[in-house]
């Protein structure tokens, strides 16, 4: 069974730091591209970033590009994003999810974790 | 970037009707076009990949169709559970994106 749990989120002041974590299990985890999507309170869903399965090949939206970093620990089946210089509008549940071979398609999501941006 | 226009934002549907989603691209995608299910408070759900694709374990009364610019989510016979809101993806062209989504209510 493909489980995905992310953890680290919180609180954190504009211009703050955070590294969220995304522990996979049930699968092959190097085998496939990952992705962090977003979604604000009462919004939308946003697409942040993926990773290839090597971890060779990143993407970025516009709008973290620059500040966050995403990577991949394979041999700890773990998904990371780095994200620096945090804004208001960064405030979101982050949602860690699996893709498919050689596709960012979003097959299975982790429960999220919710970071707030504020003073 | 590839705008994804869902319609209606909102419909509000008797148990057992059939209700259809809409989702139009700004340019064409192929199939590239996916369809997930959120309830309040729970991470979204793949219920349609590549515009037609069934995914096992969902309903088979959920099925999509279409494909280019102009797609569809078609809910037959509606049930209580279904009551969430509905998402199309596109991942044919970076930026990903979402369409705004579509709120189904149960009358």
């Amino acid at each position: 069974e493909v489980q995905l749990v992310e953890s680290g989120g919180g609180l954190v002041q504009p211009g703050g730091s955070l590294r969220l974590s995304c522990a996979a299990s049930g699968f092959t985890f190097s085998t496939y591209a990952m992705n962090w999507v977003r979604q604000a309170p009462g919004k939308g869903l946003e697409w942040v970033a993926s990773i290839v399965g090597s971890g060779v090949t990143t993407y970025y939206a516009d709008s973290v590009k620059g500040r966050f970093t995403i990577s991949r620990d394979n041999s700890k089946n773990t998904l990371y994003v780095q994200m620096n210089s945090l804004r208001d509008e960064d405030t979101a549940v982050y949602y860690c999810t699996k893709g498919e071979v050689g596709a960012t398609m979003s097959d299975y999501w982790g429960p999220g974790t919710l970071v707030t941006v504020s003073s | 970037e590839i705008v994804l226009t869902q319609s209606p934002d909102f419909q509000s549907v008797t148990p057992k009707e059939k209700v259809t989603i809409t989702c139009r691209a700004s340019q064409s995608i192929g199939s590239g076009l996916h369809w997930y299910q959120q309830k309040p408070g729970q991470s979204p759900k793949l219920l349609i990949k590549y515009a037609s694709q069934s995914i096992s374990g969902v309903p088979s009364r959920f099925s999509g169709s279409g494909s280019g610019t102009d797609f569809a989510l078609t809910i037959n016979s509606l049930e209580a559970e279904d009551a969430a809101t509905y998402y199309c993806h596109q991942t044919s062209g970076l930026p990903l994106t979402f369409g705004g989504g579509t709120k189904v209510e149960i009358k």
